[in-house]
């Protein structure tokens, strides 16, 4: 089946610090990868998507890259800011199921 | 206003009794979905409609019911509600499936007290 592992949470880093959040999957197919945030009191938003093998999405400052071999979608950007505080969560489309499938999402906190 | 609207934004609830959580968008998008947001489970999709009377289980569908009249609401409604299904609810819709790219409401947290 299709499912969406991501890193552990909280995540709490100074302003400034680089930043990691791991995503791995497991589908059949070639599915499309996504990164939603959810700021506090809202409903998710889409931060960035790919759509095949070593596409590269981004916004924001933030990146990731889908790389097949390895089954990931990690999440990184160089420095973050206070603003970037909310939970990050991956996620799959795979076509033939017709629905995204979510991570359990990480909740990042930036202290000033 | 455009966009997605869920309502109510807060509701409590008593054991066994019925209520409807709301969903309306305006964009005419044909996809729509319902996904409960608990601890460590992140979002579970509980029922999508690809379309106006056209609707199916997502992945967790028991206790809950979905109509969908008209393509730009979606109610979500809990026919005896239990305390397992406190949770924050979120309404989300999709212009085309291939895109995958869905847009969320604000949630609706509901509490069964």
């Amino acid at each position: 089946g299709n499912s969406v592992t991501q890193m552990e949470g909280p995540v709490t880093l100074s302003e400034e610090a680089f930043l990691t959040i791991n995503c791995t999957y497991t589908a059949t197919g070639y599915p499309s990868l996504f990164w939603y945030v959810q700021y506090p009191g809202e409903g998710l938003q889409l931060l960035l998507k790919a759509t095949k093998a070593d596409d590269k999405g981004s916004n924001k400052g933030f990146e990731a890259t889908y790389r097949k071999e390895t089954t990931s979608f990690h999440l990184e950007k160089g420095s973050v800011q206070v603003s970037d505080s909310a939970v990050y969560f991956c996620a799959l489309f795979n076509q033939g199921a017709q629905k995204l499938v979510f991570g359990q999402g990480t909740r990042l906190t930036i202290n000033p | 206003d455009a966009g997605i609207t869920q309502s109510p934004r807060y509701k409590i609830t008593e054991t066994g009794r019925q209520v409807t959580l709301m969903c309306h968008q305006t964009w005419s998008h044909s996809y729509m979905f319902w996904y409960r947001q608990d601890l460590g489970h992140g979002l579970r999709l509980i029922y999508y409609s690809a379309a106006a009377d056209i609707t199916d289980k997502g992945e967790v569908p028991d206790g809950y019911v979905v109509s969908r009249s008209k393509t730009e609401n979606f109610p979500l409604t809990l026919e005896s509600a239990t305390r397992s299904q406190t949770s924050v609810y979120f309404c989300a819709s999709s212009e085309s499936i291939g895109t995958a790219v869905c847009t969320f409401g604000s949630g609706t947290r509901l509490t069964v007290v």
